[in-house]
Formats: C-alpha cells, structure tokens, sequence
C-alpha cells in the first residue's frame, strides 16, 4: 500500500511552453501533498506544500508564478511548469503523506530545450 | 535552522562487507530523522525512521540506524552488504513527523564484487 505515481516520467518540451506533471496517490487519500525539485548529485530541495481544496505554500525563493500546483482532489496534485526555460529543466519528485511519513513518487525529469 | 549533514559523497564497499552511512543533524529540538534509499527510475523509499524511544531503529533490508543526540548524529549501518544495496541514500529531518523534510546531500554506494 501507499503508493504514489507520477506522469509523466520523462518529459522534453521547447523553451517557452508549459508542462503539467501529474502526482497521484494511488491506494490513499492524501490531504497534503509536497513538490521536490533534485538537482544532479544534490538533495532534494521542497519546492512547495500542497493542501487539498486550498492554496499552496511555497518555500522560499520559489516562484510562485512560474510554478503553479493545484490540489484539486484527495489524490491528485498537479505541478504546472509556465513559460519553462532551460534552467528549469530538473526532476521533479512529489509526495504525499499519510500518518506521520511521506511516500514518494518515481520523479519527472524535465527538459527545456 | 535545521540542516542535514552528510559527509561521504560516495562509498564503495564490497559485498558481504559491513556498511556505515554518516549523518549529522543540526535542529534546535528534538528531531525525527529518517533515511530514504533512492534507486535509479524508482521513488525514494523509507528504510527506517526515529521519532522517540528507543535510540536504536531497525529498518527494512536489515538496515540499522542509533540515534546519538550527544553527538547529533544518525548513522546507517547494515552488517552485510548485497550487490542491490548500490544506490543513493538520503538522510532527513523534520520538525513534526512527516512535515518539512529537511534532506542532506545523499551519499552514493557502490558495491563491489
């Protein structure tokens, strides 16, 4: 059980356009969901937390704009990347948690040509 | 602010040796820590947690971690390494269980033959 798929797993687009990544909970309602963005050889950095029926909180330095996350249902986050760039090419990780543990999707890697 | 500490970047082991993954923490109260493997395509996955209790944490794939607050620290430690431990590994802290995962940098196993 609690398991966390994303869609999709691989993604390239072109410099300007907007991708959405889906994140679900599969066996599990999931009130809160998180966004992780992983750099090569890095941690993984939260982007933002998201709660179900409500606005995302972001962290710090994220741009709010450029990174839209929609919590429409118990099980689906969506993470849309606007007017992406090369630098925003990354994997993308998402979470949702149950009792006092997150599980994590397999992750989105994103490139921006 | 918190902050996770990992020290190795990369271990190479070979099989059937005995492993120690380092983790320094730096939190004002008392922390709950976790550690996540990561394998290639696949989400990160819990191996163990500490939240209170007992100091020493028995995971899954016969993965260990001690809890030493006079030291900060929450070492991984697997007596017997298998070839499909090869992976990266995450050490973590939060402030309220499941909630704000602070992550260190990960350090990268290798398991020789």
């Amino acid at each position: 059980g609690a398991v966390v798929s994303q869609h999709p797993s691989r993604v390239i687009c072109k410099s300007g356009t907007s991708v959405k990544i889906e994140c679900r909970s599969l066996d599990f309602q999931a009130t809160t969901m998180f966004w992780y963005r992983q750099f090569p050889k890095k941690s993984l950095m939260l982007m933002a937390t998201s709660n179900e029926g409500s606005k995302a909180t972001y962290e710090q330095g994220v741009e709010k704009d450029k990174f839209l996350i929609n919590h429409a249902s118990l099980t689906l986050s969506t993470l849309t990347v606007t007017s992406a760039h090369p630098e925003d090419s990354s994997f993308y990780i998402c979470s949702a948690a149950r009792y006092n543990e997150q599980f994590f999707g397999p992750g989105t890697r994103l490139t921006v040509l | 602010a918190q902050s996770v500490t990992q020290p190795d970047i990369h271990i190479t082991v070979s099989e059937g040796a005995s492993l120690e993954l380092r983790c320094n923490y730096s939190y004002g109260a008392t922390p709950y820590l976790f550690w996540y493997v990561q394998s290639p395509g696949q989400g990160l996955q819990l191996l163990l947690k500490y939240f209170s209790g007992d100091t020493l944490v028995q995971g899954i794939k016969g993965f260990e971690a001690e809890f030493k607050r006079s030291q900060s620290s929450f070492n991984l430690r697997k007596p017997s390494v298998h070839w499909s431990d090869a992976a990266e590994y995450f050490c973590a802290v939060a402030s309220t269980g499941a909630n704000n995962l602070f992550f260190g940098t990960g350090t990268r196993l290798t398991v020789i033959p």
